[in-house]
């Protein structure tokens, strides 16, 4: 089965230093992996993205990812926040196969970015 | 492009009322999925049509349901509104997923439901 664990559901930073939001994830298969952030009663918006290609994936707004195999991991990390940063972020595997109930996405259950001045 | 557009944005229900809701996809898009998000559970997936047939459901009950047009333009309903049913339902569009694996979905700002 698929799976996606973010190790934390809260982190908090001061602006202007490093940001770290774990990933782990369980899948068969070589799976497609997406980080999402959410701003208060907003959808999702797409940060980056692993599809086979570089394992140190680069996205929007200074954020990037690096994925492990060996350690099934896709940690997102930025080199320093922004007050603007402050929102949730999901992790996300994509099943390429009909996902069946789970449906074609797994979501992680998020982790909420709080960035002190 | 326009972007997915999801309408209403904000709905007050009372229970036992149904509701429909709308997901107008990215142009071109052939993919419309619909997830569910409460505080509690997280984002939970409703279900996904593709070319106007329903490829995937979730374990919701069948007071949920949906359906995709020709222009693939989606509608979700609910019947019977409990309130456990308010939440934000938001839908996601992509060309298609078999296809498109990696690229990603691109999310509506969704609708949030309140039932009172």
């Amino acid at each position: 089965a698929q799976s996606v664990t973010q190790l934390d559901s809260h982190v908090s930073v001061s602006e202007g230093t490093p940001v770290l939001l774990r990933c782990n994830y369980s899948s068969s298969y070589s799976p497609s992996l997406f980080w999402y952030v959410q701003h208060p009663n907003k959808g999702l918006q797409l940060l980056l993205k692993y599809t086979s290609a570089a394992t140190l994936v680069k996205g929007i707004n200074g954020f990037e990812a690096e994925f492990k195999k060996s350690e099934t991991s896709f940690h997102l990390t930025k080199p320093s926040a922004h007050m603007s940063d402050a929102a949730e972020y999901f992790c996300v595997v994509s099943w390429r196969y009909y996902g069946g109930s789970q449906g074609n996405l797994i979501f992680g259950k998020g982790t909420k970015l709080s960035v002190k001045p | 492009k326009a972007g997915v557009t999801q309408t209403p944005r904000y709905l007050i229900k009372t229970r036992g009322q149904q509701v429909t809701l709308s997901c107008s996809p990215i142009s071109g898009h052939r993919s419309v999925s619909w997830y569910q998000q409460t505080p509690g559970q997280g984002l939970q997936f409703l279900f996904e049509y593709f070319s106007e047939t329903q490829r995937n459901k979730g374990n919701f009950p069948g007071r949920f349901s949906g359906r995709q047009f020709s222009n693939s333009r989606s509608e979700m309903n609910v019947s019977t509104l409990e309130l456990g049913d308010s939440a934000l339902y938001l839908c996601a569009s992509s060309y298609d997923r078999l296809r498109d694996r990696g690229h990603g979905y691109t999310f509506g700002s969704g609708t949030r439901l309140t039932v009172v």
